[in-house]
């Protein structure tokens, strides 16, 4: 799996786009990535992932780099509810060994 | 309700016990996985088993142990080995392929005192 990076921490203002930013330079062709967004005291809950391609549903979207040694998640408009501990994870080829990196603390400011 | 099991929510035990930490899961997942949790910390992957009968170590697998008898299992032993073992466990799981996302259990707070 590959090792991943974010900032430690990013704020936003309610209702305004957010871009999380992850560096994962190490990622292998057959990986995806994933996000996850971990309230307190709870466990992770999937975001969005893909592999080579933008993607978007309807928490969030994923712009993938070109290379793939980086992706941005896309909070289009940012809620107190998106207040939360935000992890990239890139790695997984079949059953695999799945890693974290420390993720980004989003603050939402009302 | 299909999902993942983790029990109990709080733990405590005395320093030097071993402890079992319970992790059931009814989605029909090949792989689970156990990740620990230190506050203000990432998680850091403990073992991981893809399948029955079969498990890995991960980054931090001293002073555990798995065991994965049955697919819907994958209970987790924090040893009297283990320097520090108070913090929150949390237990995954997934299915087959590269794309599939990781369910994640409510976790276990453990605090060995």
């Amino acid at each position: 799996d590959a090792k991943t990076t974010q900032p430690n921490s990013m704020e936003s203002n309610e209702e305004e786009p957010v871009h999380l930013p992850c560096n994962h330079s190490t990622i292998s062709g057959t990986d995806y990535i994933h996000w996850y967004r971990q309230l307190p005291s709870q466990g992770p809950e999937y975001v969005i992932h893909g592999l080579t391609s933008n993607v978007n549903n309807r928490m969030a979207s994923l712009a993938i780099a070109e290379d793939r040694k980086s992706s941005t998640l896309i909070l289009h408009r940012a809620t107190l509810r998106d207040a939360a501990v935000y992890y990239c994870q890139a790695g997984g080829t079949s059953y695999g060994k799945l890693t974290f990196g420390q993720g980004t603390i989003l603050t939402v400011h009302p | 309700d299909g999902g993942i099991t983790q029990s109990p929510k709080y733990l405590f035990r005395k320093e030097g016990q071993n402890v079992t930490l319970s992790c059931e899961q009814n989605l029909n997942h090949d792989a689970m996985y156990w990740y620990r949790q230190d506050p203000g910390q990432g998680l850091r992957l403990i073992y991981y088993s893809q399948i029955v009968n079969d498990f890995q170590k991960g980054d931090i697998a001293e002073g555990y142990s798995v065991s994965r008898e049955k697919k819907e299992s994958f209970p987790l032993t924090v040893t009297s080995a283990q320097k520090n073992p108070t913090a929150f466990y949390l237990c995954a799981s997934r299915t087959s392929g590269n794309s599939y996302e990781q369910y994640f259990g409510p976790g276990t707070r453990l605090t060995v005192t």
